[in-house]
């Protein structure tokens, strides 16, 4: 069973900030990296799935790069939103199974 | 499509007491998942299913039973109640997994249970 820690566990930023956070995991046996966005009261919605060493995804002001060798996975969010306030989870693929870190909740304040 | 659809949303039980939590997808994806999502904690794997027929135990599988007879339908069923169980569960389905292809998982709204 993989070990995935995200960090921070939470995290506030001012609107229109940028910021990122981390996920590790161990560098061997994961076949991709997910992350996840999950709103309150909401279910988890999938932003990204990763592949690649050196994969870099984008998907409008959100983006994540992912370093296989060493083990670990950022997601940036440039000029944040109060929209963009949620949990972001990530999760490596790993035996047909995602195993998920606990996320980093992110609260946009205005 | 409806995605994935899981009943009840909400659910009170006594311990001892079972019951089975429904969950549908309408996306004809093979693969299935049954997550339980404790606070402070990531989600953990109770049982997946990769295809009508065949079921598998994930990381915390004790206390639960499932059964895939249909594509479309994944019931997770608790026999025995306990307050441990006390959660909310998620259920999901993907198309495929594993390295052949990356694909994402689609989720329910969630069933969140409290067993008193």
């Amino acid at each position: 069973i993989l070990n995935v820690e995200q960090s921070p566990q939470s995290l506030h930023v001012q609107e229109g900030d940028s910021t990122n956070f981390t996920c590790s995991f161990p560098s061997s046996n994961f076949y991709a990296l997910h992350w996840y966005r999950w709103e309150t009261a909401k279910s988890p919605e999938a932003l990204f799935v990763m592949t690649l060493n050196g994969d870099e995804k984008k998907k409008g002001r959100i983006s994540a790069t992912l370093n296989t060798k060493e083990g670990y996975s950022y997601l940036y969010i440039k000029g944040s939103q109060p929209e963009d306030s949620a949990t972001y989870l990530c999760a490596p693929d790993s035996n047909y199974q995602l195993i998920w870190g606990a996320g980093t909740k992110l609260i946009i304040k205005p | 499509n409806a995605g994935v659809t899981q009943t009840p949303k909400f659910r009170i039980l006594k311990i001892g007491q079972s019951m089975t939590l429904q969950c549908t997808q309408d996306m004809n994806h093979n693969y299935m998942y049954w997550y339980r999502q404790d606070p402070g904690m990531g989600l953990k794997l109770i049982y997946y299913s990769v295809g009508a027929g065949i079921t598998d135990k994930g990381e915390v599988p004790n206390g639960y039973n499932v059964s895939r007879s249909t594509t479309e339908d994944f019931p997770l069923r608790l026999e025995l109640a306990a307050p441990s169980q006390t959660s909310v569960y998620f259920c999901a389905s993907s198309l495929t997994s594993g390295r052949q292809s990356y694909n994402e998982q689609f989720f329910g709204p969630g069933t969140r249970l409290t067993v008193l």
